[in-house]
């Protein structure tokens, strides 16, 4: 299930489920937005993005949708893996031209269990 | 090639040292990050640089001072760092034009600040 500690929300999956990640963004004029998977010891990796005028994206093995009335967005991933273990991110983009940048969201810790 | 490399991996220093951390890309970026990021929090901005010139500083204290001597290299002097810098601090870099907002990162550098 999925908690909220102080710091990083946790979500602890069985390997082969789906998981969903929640990510609640804050400017509703934000355009773009991106996941990030962040593996231990490691930078983040670019997972998929979405533009503001779409409600779903599809990757290999993870959709992104976005819901712009509540300022919500989510990931999912199909049959979760074990090295699908790591913390993802949620970013939005601020900002246009050559000054924009990436607001990252609190990010949640996936856990898969075998 | 289509990694960005930090070093060095590790840097521990004390309060009185002056020491540089270094980043590089050879995918033709034109834009250059650095971000720091503390145990389970997101990355936060520091500096963007755009056509190696500085064009985002996020009111980054004077003690972290930014460097692009060329369209590759990144660069971020420390001086009189205080314990509370300690943190990984991340290099990312991205093109300038199109659609995409994506932004490669670097594995980091872990800074401690004795």
């Amino acid at each position: 299930g999925e908690s909220v500690g102080l710091h990083l929300p946790t979500l602890s999956v069985q390997e082969g489920d789906n998981s969903i990640i929640n990510c609640a963004y804050s400017n509703s004029a934000s355009d773009y937005f991106i996941w990030y998977k962040q593996e231990s010891g490691k930078g983040p990796q670019f997972i998929i993005d979405i533009r503001s005028n779409m409600d779903k994206r599809q990757g290999q093995r993870v959709t992104v949708l976005l819901n712009k009335t509540v300022k919500h967005l989510s990931l999912q991933i199909a049959a979760t893996q074990p090295g699908d273990s790591a913390v993802y991110f949620c970013a939005e983009k601020a900002g246009g031209g050559s000054n924009y940048k990436l607001t990252f969201g609190k990010g949640t810790l996936l856990t898969v269990n075998p | 090639d289509t990694e960005v490399t930090q070093t060095p991996k590790h840097l521990v220093m004390g309060m009185t040292n002056k020491k540089s951390l270094k980043c590089e890309q050879h995918m033709g970026h034109r834009a250059m990050y650095w971000y720091k990021q503390k145990a389970k929090k997101p990355p936060e901005l520091m500096f963007v640089y755009s056509y190696e010139k500085l064009s985002i500083n996020e009111s980054v204290p004077s003690r972290f001072s930014p460097e692009c001597p060329n369209s590759s290299l990144l660069n971020l002097h420390l001086h009189a760092l205080q314990p509370e810098d300690s943190a990984l601090y991340l290099c990312a870099s991205s093109v300038l034009a199109g659609v995409k907002y994506e932004q490669f990162f670097g594995p980091g550098t872990r800074l401690t600040v004795l």
